[in-house]
């Protein structure tokens, strides 16, 4: 079965930079990309990003380029995020989800558990 | 503020069915297939409805979803205890050329 297990909670300083990773098993991990997505303390989901794990291509969201880095590493199936000069409105929840595919259009699919990032002083 | 809009709160009685809305505009939801993601308290999203009205295999038949124009919804029938959750709409958006949520609706089980 599909699953994506992320890396353990971090607690990072103001200025920061964290790195967060998510290790696919059960599928082909070239074959599907991965997309990032956070959620801040009570509220709603946002994306932050895309890769193909096929090419390493990238796709950032603007609120995020010039502090994001999406990378892979084909001989462990695992992405990784790194998000750079943290702030506390840094502090959420980080998923990563794969992409599910139908005739060619793909999506948020299925979830890793999340990561949990908290930024304090 | 999120760029699709969603009720923040839905509530029903076990039986009942409800429905959730979620409002975009011509760059999203006008133009692009909708999403719906339950998340149960303390755990990850989980994709509910792909494509405006598909489900992935394991979703109950009780859920369905719609779209019309900017608009979409998600409907739930024979309401259940375990339904008690958070719903989040998405849709690609063109314009930001990104994905984009809703808010989140949080339903109670009365």
């Amino acid at each position: 079965q599909v699953q994506l297990v992320q890396s353990g909670a971090e607690v990072k300083k103001p200025g920061a930079s964290v790195k967060v990773s998510c290790k696919a098993s059960g599928y082909t991990f070239t074959s599907y990309g991965i997309n990032w997505v956070r959620q801040a303390p009570g509220q709603g989901l946002e994306w932050m990003g895309w890769i193909s794990a096929y090419t390493g291509n990238t796709d950032y969201a603007q609120k995020f380029q010039g502090r994001v880095t999406m990378t892979t590493a084909t001989s462990t199936s695992t992405v990784y995020m790194e998000l750079g000069s943290l702030g506390s409105d840094d502090t959420a929840v980080y998923y990563c989800a794969r992409d599910d595919c139908t005739n060619h259009i793909c999506y948020p699919g299925v979830w890793g558990q999340g990561t949990t990032v908290i930024v304090s002083s | 503020q999120s760029v699709l809009t969603q009720p923040p709160s839905a509530s029903g009685t076990p039986g009942q069915r409800v429905t959730i809305s979620c409002s975009g505009s011509s760059s999203n939801i006008g133009s692009n297939f909708v999403y719906w993601y339950q998340q149960l308290p303390g755990t990850a999203p989980k994709l509910l409805i792909y494509r405006n009205n598909q489900r992935p295999s394991g979703v109950p038949d009780r859920f369905s979803g719609s779209k019309s124009g900017t608009s979409a919804s998600l409907a739930i029938s024979g309401l259940r205890s375990e339904d008690e959750a958070d719903y989040y709409c998405a849709a690609w958006d063109d314009r930001l050329s990104g994905w984009v949520f809703g808010g989140g609706t949080k339903l109670t089980v009365l």
